[in-house]
C-alpha cells in the first residue's frame, strides 16, 4: 500500500530538548516536504526537498533542520525546540513539482506540544 | 512573493445546493493543487491543474484553472453532508508550495 509514515503521532516535549520526527514513504517519490498546519494559517511549507541530499528552505524554516540521506526518508530536527513550534506537522511525498503527476501524499499527521 | 487567498475562509449551506470556492494567487505558478481534510485527519489530493483552461471533476466537485486572471475554483454541484471538511488549494513556483488558509465547510443536512 502506498503510504506516507510518520512517528511519532503525538509528541510533549520540553523547551530546549531536541527531537526528531521520521517520515518514510515506499512509493520512490523524488520529492519530499514539511509543514506545520496552524488555526486560521492553512498549512505552512518549512523544508523540501527535490532528491538525496538536495534540500531547500520553505516558507518557515527558522528552528529546523532536515536531511534526505536517502529517498525514503526525510526526518524533520527541532534542536532546541521552543513554545512557538507547538503546532500539527504533516510529511508529504510526491514525484516533483514539475511532473506530470505531482499528486502528493500526506503522513498521519504528527501533533508535537512543547512546555 | 507568491500568495494565495482562498474565498470565503468558512461556509454553511444546505444540502442540495450548489456554491463556489475562490482560490487566487499572486504570481504565475507552475501548478495549482486542492486537497480536502476532514477533522482531525490528514490531506487527501482532489485535483491537480496544470494549465490555462484545465476542468477537471470528480463526482459533485469540479475544479477549473484561469492562469490569466490567477484564479481557480471548487464549485460544488447538490451538495451533501459528506462534503462538509476543510479544502485548501495550494500553488507551486520553482519547487516551492504554498497553501491558502483553508475553506471550512459545514453542509447542513
Amino acid at each position: 500500500e502506498a503510504q506516507v509514515t510518520q512517528n511519532p503521532r503525538y509528541l510533549i516535549t520540553v523547551t530546549g530538548k531536541k527531537l526528531t520526527v521520521t517520515c518514510s514513504q515506499n512509493m520512490n517519490h523524488e520529492y519530499m516536504s514539511w509543514y506545520r498546519q496552524d488555526p486560521g494559517l492553512g498549512l505552512r511549507q518549512i523544508y523540501y526537498s527535490m532528491n538525496v541530499e538536495v534540500t531547500d528552505k520553505g516558507d518557515v524554516p527558522e528552528g529546523y533542520k532536515v536531511s534526505r540521506k536517502e529517498k525514503r526518508n526525510f526526518p524533520l530536527i527541532l534542536e532546541s525546540p521552543s513554545p512557538n513550534q507547538t503546532s500539527l506537522y504533516f510529511c508529504a511525498s510526491s514525484l516533483g513539482t514539475q511532473s506530470m503527476n505531482t499528486e502528493a501524499f500526506f503522513g498521519q499527521g504528527t501533533r508535537l506540544t512543547v512546555v | 512573493e507568491l500568495k494565495v487567498e482562498q474565498n470565503p475562509l468558512f461556509l454553511s449551506m444546505q444540502e442540495g445546493k450548489n456554491y463556489t470556492i475562490y482560490c487566487n494567487y499572486s504570481t504565475t505558478s507552475d501548478r495549482l493543487y486542492w486537497y480536502r481534510q476532514d477533522p482531525g485527519k490528514s490531506l487527501e489530493s482532489l485535483f491537480v491543474l496544470l494549465s490555462n483552461g484545465a476542468v477537471k471533476q470528480e463526482g459533485r466537485l469540479m475544479a477549473s484553472l484561469d492562469t490569466k486572471a490567477r484564479l481557480s475554483t471548487l464549485h460544488i454541484t447538490a451538495a451533501v453532508h459528506d462534503l462538509s471538511a476543510t479544502y485548501f488549494c495550494a500553488v507551486s513556483r520553482d519547487d516551492k508550495i504554498i497553501f491558502g488558509k483553508g475553506t471550512r465547510l459545514h453542509i447542513l443536512p
